[in-house]
């Protein structure tokens, strides 16, 4: 079946450094792979999408490459603020079975301190 | 847009009773999706609705656990005799043709 596995976290970073967060899928067909963003006490946002090989999706100076050959699509940012912390999930979405449910990955708490 | 609502944004209730919750989607989205997520995890699919019907169900949907969507617009949630394992948060989404699902607040069931 699908999956979805994503660097466990906590990840602490001070304010402008540089974030990467690494996800890697495995899935039939061609699926979509998302960034969703869940901020304390509030519900998933969509934070960037990839449709297919090789597009990249980006969002907020957030970015993500779909790598169809090392099955990944990993989250950066070049300067993260206080305002980035959150919890960041890796999902994908399979449109083969025509219902796209999505899988996500456990999920990778970011703190941005001052 | 005013998108995704749920209804309660948090239910405490006793072991053995029932629950019900609300999702209102986005007006013009025909697929209406419910997942379930707890602590430290990610959203795991519980079950979809195109428009009225209900078109697939996930093992964790267990029979204590039961949703419609009359008339496909919102859908409710309901879990009969609940237990411990069922605190979560409950999540709605909802899409249109796009792959993008748009997701609500969720819900914050808490089983005591």
């Amino acid at each position: 079946g699908n999956s979805v596995t994503q660097m466990e976290g906590p990840v602490t970073l001070s304010e402008e450094a540089f974030l990467t967060i690494n996800c890697t899928y495995t899935a039939t067909g061609y699926p979509s792979l998302f960034w969703y963003v869940q901020y304390p006490g509030e519900g998933l946002q969509l934070l960037l999408k990839a449709t297919k090989a090789d597009d990249k999706g980006s969002n907020k100076g957030f970015e993500a490459t779909y790598r169809k050959e090392t099955t990944s699509f990993h989250l950066e940012k070049g300067s993260v603020q206080v305002s980035d912390s959150a919890v960041y999930f890796c999902a994908l979405s399979d449109g083969s079975g025509g219902y796209q449910k999505v899988t996500f990955g456990t999920g990778t708490k970011l703190q941005v301190i001052p | 847009d005013t998108g995704v609502s749920q209804d309660p944004r948090h239910k405490i209730t006793k072991r053995g009773q029932n629950v019900t919750f609300r999702c209102d989607p986005i007006s013009e989205h025909n697929r209406l999706y419910w997942y379930r997520q707890t602590l430290g995890q990610g959203p795991e699919f519980l079950t979809y609705f195109q428009n009225e019907a209900q078109l697939e169900k996930s093992r964790l949907l267990s029979d204590r656990f039961s949703a419609e969507r009359p008339k496909g617009s919102f859908s409710t949630l309901e879990i009969q005799r609940t237990e411990q394992g069922d605190s979560a948060m409950y999540l709605c989404a909802s899409k249109d043709s796009t792959d993008t699902q748009y997701f609500g607040p969720g819900t914050r069931l808490t089983v005591l």
